[in-house]
């Protein structure tokens, strides 16, 4: 079946800093690719997503490209804020679980001053 | 506004009672989802609908239950059981093919 590994975190970074944070996927065919965040107590907010091999998904200064040849879809960050402090989950979408998301278990990002 | 709303944002259960989580949806989705959010965890999936009329079982449906009789609403009943139900509830709903927007979740206590 579909399944979605992360780091584990927390990450924790300084203001300005380079953030990445990995995520794998095994799927069969050919999965959508997101990642979400959430903020405390908040639900889910879509950050960005590619739906082929090679996409870009970008938003907010987060971008991650849809590699199928290593099966990633690192997220990345060139200066992070304080205000990026969250969680975040990488996700897919597609066969053979047809229109339902499979999560990987979230990584927590903490942005110091 | 379009979105998703969920209610009550706070919950509070006695053992042994039911209780029911709203979730409405103003974007005109066919499907709905919801979830269960342990802390620390990732989301598991508790039932969808991908029309009105018609829902089916996620992963973790053992002492829930819903119904989908308006396309704008799907109640989720968590009830006496399921023997752990504190966590924080998240509703859904998908545009397109693969795109899900969620609410603001429902955090359940159980007493």
């Amino acid at each position: 079946g579909n399944s979605v590994t992360q780091m584990e975190g927390p990450v924790t970074l300084s203001e300005e800093a380079f953030l990445t944070i990995n995520c794998t996927y095994t799927a069969t065919g050919y999965p959508s690719l997101f990642w979400y965040v959430q903020y405390p107590g908040e639900g889910l907010q879509l950050l960005l997503k590619a739906t082929k091999a090679d996409d870009k998904g970008s938003n907010k200064g987060f971008e991650a490209t849809y590699r199928k040849e290593t099966t990633s879809f690192h997220l990345e960050k060139g200066s992070v804020q304080v205000s990026d402090s969250a969680v975040y989950f990488c996700a897919l979408s597609g066969s053979p679980s047809g229109n339902m998301l499979t999560f990987g278990g979230g990584t927590r990002l903490m942005v110091k001053p | 506004d379009g979105g998703i709303t969920q209610s009550p944002k706070y919950l509070f259960r006695k053992e042994g009672q039911n209780v029911t989580l709203s979730c409405e949806q103003n974007l005109n989705h066919d499907a709905m989802y919801w979830y269960r959010q342990d802390p620390g965890q990732g989301l598991r999936l508790i039932y969808y609908s991908q029309i009105v009329n018609d829902f089916q079982k996620g992963d973790i449906a053992e002492g829930y239950s819903v119904s989908r009789e308006k396309k704008e609403s799907f109640p989720l009943t968590v009830t006496s059981a399921q023997k752990n139900p504190t966590a924080f509830y998240l509703c859904a709903s998908r545009t397109g093919p693969d795109t899900q927007y969620f609410g603001p979740g429902t955090r359940l206590t159980v007493l």
